[in-house]
């Protein structure tokens, strides 16, 4: 049973609109992240958070932004999609330090932008 | 060259081979981590080790620190194994992770 939850599971849009991504995770995991796969690609890292108030851009750049208001929620933001948004966005979460943990993903959203 | 290379890029198995994918990393890590995507897209994170094996299951991973090197093996293959394993490595307790392109596994009936 899934401990980080992502919604909505599918996403079709025009172009143009505003479009909030939702990942929540239950186990108090400190780092969570944001993935961008297309599909037979590896994943690309466009965002992590260390914690509340902590946000930081990844390897790709992306559009996109995020926030972490609460430890357990991390909702990814596009202020205007594009067709060049249309992919599978993944979230992540594990607990770092001397408490290291597994990294645990949602089963993603899978973004089209028509 | 990256950072974190697997091999083979796509097996295909017979149900019942003993199946192993192998990873190789070029820079010092805290942890490896082997993760397992079906093609309906969920990641499953299958094993996280820093040294010696692991087992569960049918699945066994090694890591050897000294030459760099991970083995993820399936032993009594079966159908339901096929998917993508993917490889990633993670520097330091707070260190990001680095993903290797993932082996694309099948297994024939």
């Amino acid at each position: 049973e899934a401990d980080i939850y992502q919604t909505p599971r599918y996403l079709v849009i025009g172009t143009g609109k505003k479009i909030t991504l939702e990942c929540s995770q239950t186990m108090g995991h400190d780092k969570m992240y944001w993935y961008q796969q297309d599909p037979g690609m590896e994943l690309h890292l466009i965002h992590y958070s260390y914690g509340v108030n902590s946000t930081e851009k990844g390897d790709l750049s992306s559009e996109s932004t995020v926030s972490r208001i609460r430890t357990e929620h991390f909702p990814l933001t596009l202020e205007s999609a594009r067709p060049s948004h249309t992919s599978q966005y993944l979230c992540a979460s594990r607990q770092t330090g001397t408490n290291n943990s597994p990294l645990h993903f949602g089963n993603g959203t899978r973004l089209t932008v028509t | 060259k990256n950072e974190v290379e697997q091999s083979p890029q796509n097996l295909t198995a017979q149900e019942g081979e003993f199946i192993t994918i192998n990873c190789s990393y070029s820079v010092g890590i805290s942890a490896l981590h082997w993760l397992q995507q079906h093609p309906g897209g969920g990641i499953v994170s299958l094993f996280m080790l820093s040294s010696g094996k692991k087992k569960h299951g049918r699945l066994i991973a090694t890591i050897n620190i000294q030459e760099k090197h991970s083995s993820l093996h399936i032993t009594a293959s079966h159908p339901r194994d096929s998917a993508v394993y993917i490889c990633a490595v993670s520097r330091g307790s707070q260190g990001n992770l680095i993903f290797g392109k993932g082996t694309k596994l099948s297994v024939k009936p």
